[in-house]
């Protein structure tokens, strides 16, 4: 399986863009790059994913790059609530969806202060 | 309201007494998965299923069981557990059709701790 590589922790202020960086330079043709996250005492919850375009959804964007070695999570307006762990996982899209267990790595915990 | 449903969320036992986890979804998912989360090494998978009646180990299977009789249901079973087993344990579901997102879907979690 294609690694990540994620900072362990970052620091951010509240109401200011916070841009979490991920390394897959294994990653290969067919994985989907997918982002996590766990907010304390709770399960993860999915929060975007993308193949080759960037991605807009209503919690984060997801920007990656052409050659598809790395990827970064952008939250255009951190909350006290987005403290979170952030995981940046790889997903064999070649499964169909019906395998392509993902495999979480260490993550990033992310700290905002107000 | 899709959910993921876990049982016991907290529990202490003894070594060797055996236990169960309950896990249960209402989206009709056909994967299932266990997960365990421990500090330092993140979230390692135990057991997924990717139907009723097929299960397969993950990355940590040792000390564990599952079964799958029934879709909505993918119960983790501790035959003798031990102290190493205490952790905290996810279950989670996807969606395994033609289009689908690989979305997975976790529950809030079980504390175990064996003494």
């Amino acid at each position: 399986d294609a690694k990540t590589t994620q900072p362990n922790s970052m620091e951010s202020n509240e109401e200011e863009p916070v841009h979490l960086p991920c390394n897959h330079s294994t990653i290969s043709g067919t994985d989907y790059i997918h982002w996590y996250r766990q907010l304390p005492s709770q399960g993860p919850e999915y929060v975007i994913h993308g193949l080759t375009s960037n991605v807009n959804n209503r919690m984060a964007s997801l920007a990656i790059a052409e050659d598809r070695k790395s990827s970064t999570l952008i939250l255009h307006r951190a909350t006290l609530r987005d403290a979170a762990v952030y995981y940046c996982i790889l997903r064999d899209s070649n499964y169909g969806g019906s395998q392509g267990n993902l495999i979480f790595g260490k993550g990033t915990k992310l700290s905002v202060k107000p | 309201e899709a959910q993921v449903t876990q049982n016991p969320r907290y529990l202490i036992t003894v070594t060797g007494k055996k236990l169960t986890v309950t896990c249960s979804q209402n989206m009709n998912h056909e994967y299932m998965s266990w997960y365990r989360q421990d500090p330092g090494l993140g979230l390692r998978q135990i057991y997924y299923s990717m139907n009723v009646e097929v299960t397969d180990k993950g990355d940590v299977p040792e000390g564990y069981k599952v079964s799958r009789k029934e879709k909505r249901n993918f119960p983790l079973i501790l035959e003798s557990p031990s102290p190493n087993q205490t952790s905290l344990y996810f279950c989670a579901t996807k969606n395994t059709g033609l289009v689908n997102t690989g979305e997975l879907f976790f529950g809030e979690g079980s504390r175990l701790t064996v003494l």
